[in-house]
């Protein structure tokens, strides 16, 4: 069964820092993995989609990056803002033949940016 | 393009009563998933549809929780009777077909609590 952890349940960072959130997966075969961003009493948004095949997807301040054979991804934020506080979530598409859509979430990591 | 709908968005109730949330996904997409987030936790698959049929439902607690997707289009998902446990938010997703290339939007999600 796929397991998906993050690592650090929570940061708290002043505005401008470079930060960096990891995910870690124990099954490799896995279809894509996704990023989310999730704001209290919201749902989630999606922000980042890497497809297997790829090293890494980059939009505006965020890049993530996958090296599927360790099992491990980490989403990049540049240059910090108040804005980005919110819940990052990540999760992960099985692969290995399956079609199914389910995904496998981690506990997410909690980011506070104070100005 | 009008998102993922669902109602209520608050729920609360006393165990052992029952509680039914509503969906409405992004027009023209077939395939329909409920989530259960447990506070602290990554979303979990309660069950999943494509079109009017059920694709996954291993995770849904047979014995409280039932889900239909009548027409295929709108889905309902009960809790009877509700026990303390239940409490959390339930997300329902869409996406254009299952699989692992079409991504999932999610609505707002319906936070239930259970007292």
């Amino acid at each position: 069964k796929q397991e998906v952890t993050q690592i650090p349940a929570a940061l708290s960072v002043p505005e401008g820092e470079n930060l960096v959130l990891n995910c870690s997966f124990t099954d490799s075969a896995i279809y894509n993995l996704q990023w989310f961003r999730q704001d209290p009493g919201k749902g989630l948004t999606s922000l980042l989609l890497i497809q297997s095949s790829q090293r890494e997807q980059t939009s505006g301040r965020l890049n993530a990056s996958l090296d599927k054979s360790s099992g491990r991804s980490t989403l990049y934020i540049a240059a910090s803002q108040p804005g980005d506080s919110a819940t990052y979530l990540c999760a992960v598409r099985p692969g290995g033949g399956s079609t199914l859509g389910r995904l496998y979430f981690g506990r997410g990591t909690q980011l506070t940016v104070w100005p | 393009e009008a998102g993922v709908a669902q109602s209520p968005r608050y729920k609360i109730i006393e165990k052992r009563q029952s509680v039914a949330f509503w969906c409405n996904p992004i027009s023209g997409h077939a395939t329909l998933y409920w989530y259960q987030q447990i506070l602290g936790q990554g979303p979990k698959l309660l069950i999943q549809f494509q079109n009017n049929g059920v694709v996954d439902d291993s995770q849904l607690p047979k014995d409280r929780f039932s889900a239909e997707r009548l027409k295929g289009v709108d889905s309902t998902l009960k809790i009877q009777p509700a026990k303390l446990e239940d409490s959390a938010v339930y997300l329902c997703a869409s996406s254009l077909a299952f699989g692992g290339n079409y991504e999932q939007y999610f609505g707002p999600g319906t936070r239930l609590t259970v007292t």
